[in-house]
């Protein structure tokens, strides 16, 4: 029931191409849902979040699409660059437990010239 | 930009031993939190903390584990009696006042390796 799902594993994508990874959850009481981007050797920082309120959210070449009655989520990155290889952690959490953020086993992103 | 740290960075200790990793949240944060990350898997939530109390901790958070905040800046973790199994990054983050945003702000990590 706490548990987020992720795919791919790792993601291999060309310079300038879009980057999508994959995201499902369980458990309906997660009213919060962040992407985390973490590069070697530091913690993860918040990269974009959502609520189940919107479909969808842009800032920048990064989008969230959300789909609540499957319970999935998903981020896109558009134009991918070379400075955007990291691993991406989706996550859900809820307000009524203290914000403690339950993570996505990762994805691995490179992107290659 | 505040930023949350963390001491050390590395740690290698025998099995058995106690170890305290500290960390230093930014100012004006009140959610303090403990998350690990062996290594190549995924950050795993292990202790939340408010109010100067543990407000909720995971299964992972058994009684070789414990949480302090000793003076008005510093957030401990501590390891009672370390297992081969304890080896990973510990990772603490916390989170400010106001309104519900769900946003944690991660120090960057102290990597544990129990020989």
């Amino acid at each position: 029931q706490q548990q987020v799902k992720q795919s791919p594993q790792s993601l291999i994508v060309q310079k300038g191409g879009i980057s999508i990874i994959n995201c499902a959850y369980e458990n309906t009481a997660f009213d919060y849902f962040p992407w985390y981007q973490q590069f070697p050797g530091k913690g993860p920082a918040l990269l974009i979040a959502i609520r189940p309120d919107v479909s969808e959210k842009k800032e920048g070449r990064f989008t969230i699409s959300f789909n609540k009655s499957a319970k999935q989520f998903s981020l896109h990155i558009m134009d991918s660059q070379p400075g955007d290889s990291a691993t991406y952690f989706c996550a859900a959490s809820m307000e009524t437990s203290y914000d403690k953020v339950i993570f996505g086993p990762g994805t691995s992103l490179s992107v290659i010239p | 930009e505040p930023e949350v740290t963390q001491t050390p960075s590395h740690q290698v200790t025998q099995m058995g031993q106690e170890v305290i990793l500290r960390c230093v949240p930014i100012s004006n944060h009140l959610y303090f939190y403990w998350y690990r990350q062996i290594l190549g898997q995924k950050v795993e939530f292990l202790v939340s903390f408010y109010n100067n109390e543990i407000s909720e901790k995971s299964e992972i958070f058994d009684d070789q584990f414990s949480v302090e905040r000793p003076d008005g800046s510093n957030f401990t973790l501590k390891i009672r009696s370390t297992k081969l199994e304890d080896s990973a990054m510990y990772f603490c983050a916390s989170r400010g006042p106001g309104g519900f945003t769900g946003e944690l702000f991660f120090g960057e990590g102290s990597r544990l390796t129990v020989l």
